[in-house]
């Protein structure tokens, strides 16, 4: 049975900290592996990862895949009020289906 | 500017009595797909449309149906809804092919009386 799986599945942190959000999967016909950040609305794309070791920065966020052991990680540094969210981490199986994991659920404090 | 547009935000019925929510997109992207969110879960597939191919996941429910008359637009009907389909339901596109990113509506939130 194909796996997501993303921990923690919360984190409280102050401003300025730096985090790592993690995720592992198990599933079949592997694609690609893509981050999403959920507020109270739509999932907004953050990062989508097909190749081994490359890093994807975008501002204070950066994130790697691991194909080999089959985990993803998403790095926010610099904490700010505005990333508290659900980060979801999901994996593109075949050409469309996207299998999500339950998402890591961040508060940052001022 | 909104691209993919989803109506209404929140749609209350009730039980029993027939919904649909509908999906309108700018982006001309030739792949549609409604997911259902319940609350603390994560976003799971009901189906996509590729153009007009429709693909149906194993455990979505006979209850829920879609249609797509054109690229840009695309509607879940929910038949007989029950208490366990409430929930927050996205609209995505996506180019086909090419490893292309999901592209997500801010969702109807479904609320069953």
């Amino acid at each position: 049975e194909d796996k997501v799986v993303q921990s923690p599945l919360s984190l409280v942190v102050h401003e300025g900290d730096t985090v790592t959000l993690n995720c592992s999967y198990e599933v079949t016909n592997f694609r690609s592996l893509l981050w999403y950040k959920q507020e109270k609305k739509a999932p907004t794309f953050l990062f989508m990862l097909t190749s081994s070791g490359i890093e994807k920065k975008s501002g204070r966020l950066s994130s790697i895949l691991d194909k080999k052991e089959l985990f993803s990680i998403l790095n926010i540094t610099a904490t700010q009020t505005g990333d508290s969210a659900i980060y979801l981490c999901a994996s593109l199986r075949g050409a469309n289906n996207l299998f999500f994991g339950t998402g890591t659920r961040l508060t940052v404090i001022p | 500017d909104a691209m993919v547009i989803q109506n209404p935000r929140y749609q209350v019925t009730q039980f029993g009595k027939p919904v649909t929510l509908s999906c309108s997109q700018t982006l001309n992207h030739n792949v549609m797909y409604w997911y259902q969110q319940k609350s603390s879960q994560a976003p799971k597939l009901l189906f996509h449309y590729y153009d007009k191919d429709f693909n149906n996941e194993a455990d979505t429910p006979d209850n829920f149906q879609s249609r797509r008359p054109n690229t840009s637009f695309c509607f879940l009907d929910i038949r007989s809804p029950g208490l366990g389909d409430a929930a927050m339901y996205l609209c995505a596109t996506s180019i086909q092919g090419g490893n292309q990113p999901q592209h997500f509506g801010d969702g109807t939130r479904l609320s069953i009386l």
